[in-house]
Protein backbone atom coordinates (compact mmCIF):
# COMPACT_ATOMS: atom_id res chain seq x y z
CA UNK A 1 0.00 0.00 0.00
CA UNK A 2 2.02 2.93 -1.08
CA UNK A 3 -0.60 5.07 0.90
CA UNK A 4 -1.76 7.25 -2.01
CA UNK A 5 -5.94 5.98 -2.41
CA UNK A 6 -7.61 6.35 -5.43
CA UNK A 7 -11.27 5.55 -6.17
CA UNK A 8 -13.00 4.53 -8.03
CA UNK A 9 -10.95 1.66 -8.89
CA UNK A 10 -13.05 0.91 -12.01
CA UNK A 11 -15.24 3.17 -13.85
CA UNK A 12 -17.57 2.54 -16.84
CA UNK A 13 -19.59 5.12 -18.56
CA UNK A 14 -20.87 6.44 -21.66
CA UNK A 15 -19.66 8.90 -23.95
CA UNK A 16 -20.89 12.15 -23.19
CA UNK A 17 -21.04 11.40 -19.79
CA UNK A 18 -19.25 13.10 -17.11
CA UNK A 19 -16.96 11.86 -14.25
CA UNK A 20 -15.18 12.71 -10.99
CA UNK A 21 -12.01 10.83 -9.91
CA UNK A 22 -10.55 11.23 -6.29
CA UNK A 23 -7.58 10.92 -4.89
CA UNK A 24 -5.92 11.03 -1.03
CA UNK A 25 -2.37 11.34 -1.07
CA UNK A 26 -0.15 10.27 1.48
CA UNK A 27 -0.36 11.54 4.81
CA UNK A 28 1.69 14.50 5.02
CA UNK A 29 2.09 14.68 1.18
CA UNK A 30 1.19 18.73 -0.29
CA UNK A 31 1.82 18.15 -3.78
CA UNK A 32 -0.50 15.90 -6.19
CA UNK A 33 -0.26 15.09 -9.55
CA UNK A 34 -2.32 13.47 -12.42
CA UNK A 35 -1.30 11.17 -14.86
CA UNK A 36 -3.39 9.32 -18.05
CA UNK A 37 -1.97 6.23 -19.09
CA UNK A 38 -3.91 4.72 -22.85
CA UNK A 39 -2.20 2.00 -24.72
CA UNK A 40 -1.03 4.22 -27.43
CA UNK A 41 0.39 7.31 -25.30
CA UNK A 42 2.11 6.07 -22.90
CA UNK A 43 2.07 7.97 -19.32
CA UNK A 44 0.79 11.59 -19.50
CA UNK A 45 1.11 13.82 -17.10
CA UNK A 46 -1.72 15.88 -16.53
CA UNK A 47 -1.61 18.94 -14.03
CA UNK A 48 -0.15 19.28 -10.22
CA UNK A 49 -1.66 20.94 -7.42
CA UNK A 50 0.76 21.75 -4.67
CA UNK A 51 -1.65 23.10 -1.49
CA UNK A 52 -4.26 23.86 -2.79
CA UNK A 53 -2.59 25.86 -5.88
CA UNK A 54 -2.63 24.52 -9.71
CA UNK A 55 1.51 24.07 -9.89
CA UNK A 56 2.02 23.00 -13.35
CA UNK A 57 0.10 21.75 -16.49
CA UNK A 58 0.45 18.90 -19.01
CA UNK A 59 -1.16 17.88 -21.83
CA UNK A 60 -4.75 18.61 -19.74
CA UNK A 61 -7.38 18.82 -22.52
CA UNK A 62 -10.10 21.45 -21.92
CA UNK A 63 -12.93 18.96 -21.23
CA UNK A 64 -10.88 17.81 -18.33
CA UNK A 65 -10.53 19.84 -14.95
CA UNK A 66 -8.82 19.27 -11.93
CA UNK A 67 -9.11 20.95 -7.96
CA UNK A 68 -7.20 20.11 -4.77
CA UNK A 69 -9.51 20.86 -1.54
CA UNK A 70 -8.27 22.26 2.00
CA UNK A 71 -8.26 18.70 3.23
CA UNK A 72 -5.47 18.25 0.15
CA UNK A 73 -7.96 15.74 -1.56
CA UNK A 74 -7.52 15.93 -4.81
CA UNK A 75 -10.30 15.08 -7.85
CA UNK A 76 -10.09 14.63 -11.68
CA UNK A 77 -13.12 15.84 -13.53
CA UNK A 78 -13.77 14.33 -16.76
CA UNK A 79 -16.42 15.68 -19.23
CA UNK A 80 -17.84 15.09 -22.50
CA UNK A 81 -16.19 11.99 -22.57
CA UNK A 82 -15.06 9.93 -25.28
CA UNK A 83 -14.25 6.39 -26.79
CA UNK A 84 -10.40 8.16 -26.60
CA UNK A 85 -10.63 9.36 -23.08
CA UNK A 86 -10.55 5.31 -21.51
CA UNK A 87 -7.52 5.30 -19.70
CA UNK A 88 -5.91 4.15 -16.87
CA UNK A 89 -5.95 7.39 -14.38
CA UNK A 90 -3.15 7.50 -11.97
CA UNK A 91 -2.06 9.79 -9.13
CA UNK A 92 0.85 10.55 -7.48
CA UNK A 93 1.54 12.65 -4.45
CA UNK A 94 4.86 13.91 -2.82
CA UNK A 95 5.84 16.08 0.20
CA UNK A 96 6.75 18.98 -1.50
CA UNK A 97 6.27 21.47 -4.63
CA UNK A 98 9.44 19.05 -6.49
CA UNK A 99 8.42 15.23 -7.18
CA UNK A 100 11.12 13.71 -5.16
CA UNK A 101 10.15 10.94 -3.09
CA UNK A 102 6.87 10.73 -5.21
CA UNK A 103 4.26 8.15 -4.59
CA UNK A 104 1.65 6.64 -7.00
CA UNK A 105 -1.73 5.31 -5.97
CA UNK A 106 -2.92 1.80 -7.46
CA UNK A 107 -5.29 4.09 -10.43
CA UNK A 108 -8.36 4.29 -11.81
CA UNK A 109 -9.66 2.74 -14.96
CA UNK A 110 -12.08 4.11 -16.74
CA UNK A 111 -13.68 2.84 -19.61
CA UNK A 112 -15.96 4.92 -21.95
CA UNK A 113 -18.81 2.83 -23.89
CA UNK B 1 14.28 19.37 -19.91
CA UNK B 2 16.46 16.60 -20.73
CA UNK B 3 15.21 14.32 -23.08
CA UNK B 4 16.01 9.67 -22.35
CA UNK B 5 16.23 7.63 -24.36
CA UNK B 6 15.88 3.49 -23.68
CA UNK B 7 15.86 0.50 -25.39
CA UNK B 8 11.93 -0.43 -25.93
CA UNK B 9 12.47 -3.93 -25.23
CA UNK B 10 14.44 -6.30 -23.40
CA UNK B 11 14.71 -10.00 -22.74
CA UNK B 12 16.52 -12.14 -19.83
CA UNK B 13 16.28 -15.20 -17.73
CA UNK B 14 15.58 -16.24 -14.45
CA UNK B 15 19.18 -15.91 -12.29
CA UNK B 16 20.89 -13.11 -14.86
CA UNK B 17 22.16 -9.64 -14.21
CA UNK B 18 19.92 -7.42 -16.38
CA UNK B 19 21.63 -4.17 -17.00
CA UNK B 20 19.12 -1.16 -18.91
CA UNK B 21 20.75 1.89 -20.45
CA UNK B 22 19.33 5.48 -20.46
CA UNK B 23 20.80 7.92 -22.74
CA UNK B 24 20.43 11.82 -21.60
CA UNK B 25 22.61 13.42 -23.66
CA UNK B 26 21.01 16.89 -22.26
CA UNK B 27 21.18 16.49 -18.80
CA UNK B 28 21.55 19.65 -16.90
CA UNK B 29 24.10 20.25 -13.17
CA UNK B 30 21.28 20.13 -10.74
CA UNK B 31 19.56 17.53 -12.73
CA UNK B 32 18.93 13.99 -10.75
CA UNK B 33 18.50 10.51 -12.62
CA UNK B 34 15.72 8.65 -11.07
CA UNK B 35 14.23 5.24 -12.33
CA UNK B 36 11.03 3.74 -12.01
CA UNK B 37 9.88 0.10 -12.24
CA UNK B 38 5.67 -0.23 -13.42
CA UNK B 39 3.68 -3.48 -13.48
CA UNK B 40 0.84 -4.12 -15.52
CA UNK B 41 -2.16 -1.98 -14.03
CA UNK B 42 -0.15 -0.65 -11.36
CA UNK B 43 1.16 2.59 -11.00
CA UNK B 44 5.13 3.21 -11.05
CA UNK B 45 7.21 2.37 -8.18
CA UNK B 46 10.32 3.80 -7.41
CA UNK B 47 13.32 1.89 -7.59
CA UNK B 48 16.85 4.10 -7.39
CA UNK B 49 17.87 7.66 -7.42
CA UNK B 50 21.96 9.21 -8.04
CA UNK B 51 23.54 12.25 -9.19
CA UNK B 52 27.13 10.88 -9.83
CA UNK B 53 28.86 7.57 -9.67
CA UNK B 54 27.54 4.48 -8.19
CA UNK B 55 24.38 3.95 -6.50
CA UNK B 56 23.33 0.65 -4.61
CA UNK B 57 20.33 -0.26 -2.53
CA UNK B 58 18.83 -3.69 -1.89
CA UNK B 59 16.61 -4.17 -5.08
CA UNK B 60 19.14 -2.18 -7.69
CA UNK B 61 22.34 -0.54 -8.66
CA UNK B 62 22.75 2.73 -10.82
CA UNK B 63 25.84 3.30 -12.92
CA UNK B 64 26.51 7.07 -13.76
CA UNK B 65 29.62 7.77 -16.13
CA UNK B 66 31.45 10.80 -15.07
CA UNK B 67 30.13 12.24 -17.90
CA UNK B 68 26.68 11.96 -16.76
CA UNK B 69 25.42 11.37 -20.46
CA UNK B 70 24.22 8.33 -19.63
CA UNK B 71 23.02 5.76 -16.79
CA UNK B 72 22.83 2.33 -16.33
CA UNK B 73 20.28 0.59 -13.91
CA UNK B 74 21.75 -2.93 -12.58
CA UNK B 75 19.12 -5.52 -11.66
CA UNK B 76 20.97 -8.68 -10.41
CA UNK B 77 19.75 -11.81 -10.33
CA UNK B 78 16.59 -11.14 -12.24
CA UNK B 79 13.09 -13.24 -11.42
CA UNK B 80 10.29 -13.81 -13.11
CA UNK B 81 8.52 -11.08 -10.86
CA UNK B 82 10.89 -8.58 -12.25
CA UNK B 83 9.39 -8.74 -15.51
CA UNK B 84 7.74 -5.06 -15.79
CA UNK B 85 8.35 -1.54 -17.64
CA UNK B 86 11.22 0.51 -16.28
CA UNK B 87 11.41 4.10 -16.77
CA UNK B 88 14.63 6.32 -16.73
CA UNK B 89 13.64 10.12 -15.58
CA UNK B 90 15.98 13.28 -15.49
CA UNK B 91 15.09 16.01 -13.25
CA UNK B 92 16.23 18.97 -11.05
CA UNK B 93 15.40 16.94 -7.33
CA UNK B 94 15.81 20.74 -5.78
CA UNK B 95 12.90 22.39 -8.59
CA UNK B 96 9.79 21.99 -9.67
CA UNK B 97 10.60 19.95 -12.68
CA UNK B 98 7.15 17.50 -13.79
CA UNK B 99 8.54 13.47 -13.97
CA UNK B 100 7.98 12.97 -17.54
CA UNK B 101 7.57 9.17 -18.52
CA UNK B 102 8.66 8.22 -22.24
CA UNK B 103 7.91 4.30 -23.21
CA UNK B 104 10.35 2.89 -21.05
CA UNK B 105 11.78 -0.06 -21.64
CA UNK B 106 9.86 -3.68 -20.99
CA UNK B 107 11.94 -5.88 -19.27
CA UNK B 108 10.51 -9.57 -20.21
CA UNK B 109 12.19 -12.51 -17.20
CA UNK B 110 11.93 -15.76 -18.91
CA UNK B 111 12.05 -19.21 -16.86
Amino acid sequence: DSGVTQTPKHLITATGQRVTLRCSPRSGDLSVYWYQQSLDQGLQFLIQYYNGEERAKGNILERFSAQQFPDLHSELNLSSLELGDSALYFCASSPSVDPYGYTFGSGTRLTVV
Amino acid sequence: LAKTTQPISMDSYEGQEVNITCSHNNIATNDYITWYQQFPSQGPRFIIQGYKTKVTNEVASLFIPADRKSSTLSLPRVSLSDTAVYYCLVGDRGGSYIPTFGRGTSLIVHP
